[in-house]
């Protein structure tokens, strides 16, 4: 059981848009920033979204994140074949003094 | 390039220990952090715990404590994760991965390594 909620999938067309939540608490999410993941299959996450909202250098804007309360969600327009992967979100726990990660969600590109 | 290369796949049997190496390159080693992250097949990603390269100050997680040791080796700007009393749960894919300067996201990741615990 992650401490993160995500769905554990979510689908859509080529050049459509899609959004992923992640549900925390006030412990994790609710005071510190939240990070994406993306992760294809067979290969090591790369970080995708960072402070709730900032691209890494090289990661097309097609990503957007946001965080609202203990909420955030990570969106993807103009989907694309490639971006068929697992998303994780993750945040520091205060309560816990450590990261967490939601459970993943499988991005499935019909 | 800015990169971290881990060790090979380990085969170990229930009580062991396993010594898992991830060698940075193409940055200062001792500006940055050092995080350990795991996923079992199939399932989502666990951190493991964190380790300064600055001064070897360490954080690991509540599950893990007196289970796992992270260590740096400033010399060979290569770290370091000992898990000890292996079991079955255990087994997993084991990540090293950079935290970034400015926030707490891991920017760099290792390839993984495999750990697979069997009798």
């Amino acid at each position: 059981q992650s401490v993160l909620t995500q769905p554990p999938s979510a689908s859509g067309t080529p050049g459509q848009r899609v959004t992923i939540s992640c549900s925390g608490s006030s412990s994790n999410i609710g005071s510190n920033t939240v990070n994406w993941y993306q992760q294809l299959p067979g290969t090591a996450p790369k970080l995708l979204i960072y402070s709730n909202n900032q691209r890494p250098s090289g990661v097309p804007d097609r990503f957007s994140g946001s965080k609202s309360g203990t909420s955030a969600s990570l969106a993807i327009s103009g989907l694309q074949s490639e971006d068929e992967a697992d998303y994780y979100c993750a945040a520091w726990d205060d309560s816990l003094n450590g990261h967490v990660f939601g459970g993943g969600t499988k991005l499935t590109v019909l | 390039q800015v990169q971290l290369v881990q060790s090979g796949a380990e085969v170990k049997k229930p009580g062991a220990s396993v010594k898992v190496s991830c060698k940075a390159s193409g940055y200062t080693f001792t500006s940055y952090g050092i995080s350990w992250v795991r996923q079992a097949p199939g399932q989502g990603l666990e951190w493991m715990g964190w380790i300064s390269a600055y001064n070897g100050n360490t954080n690991y997680a509540q599950k893990l404590q007196g289970r796992v040791t992270m260590t740096t080796d400033t010399s060979t700007s290569t770290a370091y994760m000992e898990l000890r009393s292996l079991r079955s749960d255990d087994t997993a894919v084991y990540y090293c991965a950079r935290g970034r300067y400015d926030s707490d996201a891991f920017d760099i990741w290792g390839q993984g390594t495999m750990v697979t615990v069997s009798s």
